[in-house]
């Protein structure tokens, strides 16, 4: 079946420093891919997504390239901040329309 | 205009005994999900409604657990009787339709201790 496996965290950076979040997939056909963030005490947040092999989705300054060849929506920034530090849940949704989610990988960034 | 509303945030039973979780989605939003977060994991599916209908339920536990959308608009989730093992956060989430152009937005979440 489907599936996302994404690093453990967590990640601890300073501010201003290069975040890079591995997310790998195993899906059959052509999933659709997304990040989403969750935030202290709050409910999970769609950041980005890609719907097809090479689309990249970006917002608030983070990346991902959907990238079919290796199966992989990494998620970076070049410059995170303290406000980035959050829980990170990369996703997939087949052709079932169900989201399957990674483990989350938690982000704290200090200053 | 308010996202996803639910309630309680918190709630704290002993084993065997019963409880309900609410949630009101974004108005407008035709499609209705319910998840289960364990501590560490993320979150799995456990019912999608479209209206006021069951479309997949597969991953809801049916001896103990039981939903309802009525009316198309809130829902409703119940376990009884509670087990240790329930101890997550369930999670409601509600979008306007199927698909991956149909974002699913989030509510915050009602914690769930069993003792």
């Amino acid at each position: 079946g489907n599936s996302v496996t994404q690093m453990e965290g967590p990640v601890t950076l300073s501010e201003e420093a290069f975040l890079t979040i591995n997310c790998t997939y195993t899906a059959t056909g052509y999933p659709s891919l997304f990040w989403y963030v969750q935030y202290p005490g709050e409910g999970l947040q769609l950041l980005l997504k890609a719907t097809k092999a090479d689309d990249k989705g970006s917002n608030k300054g983070f990346e991902a390239t959907y990238r079919k060849e290796t199966t992989s929506f990494h998620l970076e920034k070049g410059s995170v901040q303290v406000s980035d530090s959050a829980v990170y849940f990369c996703a997939l949704s087949g052709r079932d329309d169900k989201l399957i989610f990674g483990t989350g990988t938690r982000l704290q960034v200090f200053p | 205009e308010a996202g996803v509303v639910q309630s309680p945030r918190y709630k704290i039973i002993e084993k065997k005994q019963p409880v309900a979780f609410w949630c009101n989605p974004i108005s407008g939003h035709n499609t209705l999900y319910w998840y289960l977060q364990n501590l560490g994991q993320g979150p799995e599916l456990l019912i999608r409604y479209e209206n006021e209908e069951a479309v997949d339920d597969s991953q809801l536990p049916k001896d103990r657990f039981s939903a309802e959308r009525l009316k198309g608009v809130d829902s409703t989730l119940k376990i009884q009787p509670a087990e240790l093992g329930d101890s997550a956060v369930y999670l409601c989430a509600s979008s306007l339709g199927r698909g991956p152009y149909n974002e699913q937005f989030f509510g915050p979440g009602t914690r769930l201790t069993v003792l």
